[in-house]
């Protein structure tokens, strides 16, 4: 079935760990996303890439780090958790930067305690 | 800055017609779209407005005014599935979604 894979899909984890939340997506989409999702606040952009090998930073990007070494694949790394990390992630793509419909994987629940 | 507003929570009764209403300010614009997202899911696309009008898709509707930097979504013979949280965003001259907090639509039997 085509469309995004997340993982994991919840996780929880020590203050200071190294964490890396995966995402692959089998639509050959060019642009894929990161955002962090919680109460009461819209969707906030982490990480972006408009096409493999390159990433931008988006509104959030401090204690993340993404890559993007193929079309498939856009892993982000939380190099040292803290617990305002705690928070659903969402990866998601689409076809092409200018063009309109988001696919979103179905999440990953982070508690950082 | 750049900033999306819609109601925290609508409720409405099944069966009814309900208004989801947007505001958004954007650097640049390059449409608006509305997403559906059901609790503890993903968000879902329903709509993109880029030219100022109405579009219709079944029970679903989504209108947009650029000038008054306004859209709204138009639910038509509410079902209890439909019970969920609508997200209104507005993309901006760098192709990047502004995202409004969501509205929270609770149907009633």
């Amino acid at each position: 079935i085509a469309g995004i894979t997340q993982a994991p899909t919840s996780q929880i984890l020590a203050a200071g760990r190294r964490m890396t939340l995966r995402c692959t997506q089998d639509m050959r989409h060019n642009a894929m996303y990161w955002y962090r999702q919680d109460l009461g606040l819209g969707l906030r952009l982490i990480h972006y890439s408009n096409t493999a090998g390159t990433t931008g930073k988006g509104e959030v990007p401090d204690g993340y780090s993404v890559s993007r070494a193929n079309t498939d694949d856009f892993p982000l790394t939380l190099a040292s958790a803290v617990p305002s990390q705690t928070s659903v992630y969402f990866c998601a793509s689409k076809n092409g930067q200018s063009s309109g419909e988001l696919f979103f994987g179905e999440g990953s629940r982070l508690t950082v305690l | 800055g750049q900033n999306i507003d819609q109601p925290t929570e609508m409720t409405a009764t099944e069966g009814a017609i309900v208004q989801i209403n947007c505001t958004y300010q954007t650097s640049g614009f390059n449409g608006l779209f509305w997403y559906q997202q059901h609790a503890g899911e993903a968000p879902t696309f329903l709509s993109y407005n880029v030219l100022d009008g109405l579009e219709e898709k079944g029970r679903f509707s989504s209108f947009l005014s650029r000038s008054k930097g306004y859209s709204y979504l138009l639910l038509k013979e509410l079902q209890m599935k439909d019970s969920a949280s609508y997200l209104c965003a507005g993309m901006d001259s760098n192709y990047q979604l502004i995202w409004g907090a969501g509205t929270k639509l609770i149907i009633k039997p």
